[in-house]
């Protein structure tokens, strides 16, 4: 069975970093490129950000381009979100989300969500 | 990167057939076959619902089918059921290892 957890949200103050993680199982992780999709409370979705299965192409929305990266460590079946110089518009649950195959493949399964809250 | 436009609403009754659209441009919709939509239910983390436009992941209804013409998406869900409540969402690939979503479009059965 796919299981995606996320972990690393939280209330963090305008300006300062935070970084997500997503643990994987139930499936040759190195095999998918994996994505961060957000939904701000009571809006709709938006995708963050995505990485191929050897990281060797890397996406990101044009509104968290400069401020965030994402990884992965495929040794440890591990995706990563390195949110830097947050804004309050950055307050959303943040979804990790499996490809069905290379890094253009739909989202074929998605976590729970962690929740992070940028204020003051 | 702007969102690609749905209708905030669509309604209708048991048994019934409707129609979502989702919008983009000649840069995201209209140059490639690679439109998903998605169905997500309140609280509940999304779903696949159709994918590469008009394909549909294993164990989804046949009642769920999609279509594109130029820059335009389309989900249709036919024989509507209570369950089919929800939020729907269309996604497509722009080109660079990026994708968009749609601003989503409710769903109510009346």
């Amino acid at each position: 069975e796919v299981q995606l957890v996320e972990s690393g949200g939280g209330l963090v103050q305008p300006g300062r970093s935070l970084r997500l993680s997503c643990a994987a199982s139930g499936f040759t992780f190195d095999d998918y490129a994996m994505h961060w999709v957000r939904q701000a409370p009571g809006k709709g979705l938006e995708w963050v950000s995505g990485i191929s299965w050897n990281s060797g192409s890397i996406g990101y929305a044009d509104s968290v381009k400069g401020r965030f990266t994402i990884s992965r460590d495929n040794a440890k079946n591990s995706l990563y979100l390195q949110m830097n110089s947050l804004r309050a518009e950055d307050t959303a649950l943040y979804y990790c989300a499996k490809s069905a195959g290379g890094v253009i493949a739909p989202f074929d399964y998605w976590g729970q969500g962690t929740l992070v809250t940028v204020s003051s | 990167q702007s969102a690609l436009t749905q209708p905030a609403s669509v309604s209708g009754s048991p048994g019934q057939s409707i129609t979502i659209s989702c919008t983009g441009t000649s840069s995201d919709v209209g140059s490639y076959n690679l439109v998903s939509w998605y169905q997500q239910h309140p609280g509940k983390a999304p779903k696949l619902m159709i994918y590469e436009v008009s394909k549909r992941p294993s164990g989804v209804s046949n009642r769920f089918s999609g279509s594109k013409s130029g820059n335009t998406a389309s989900l249709t869900i036919s024989g509507l059921q209570a369950e089919d409540e929800a939020d729907y969402y269309c996604c497509s690939y722009a080109g660079s290892s990026t994708f968009v979503f749609g601003t989503g479009t409710k769903v109510t059965v009346l």
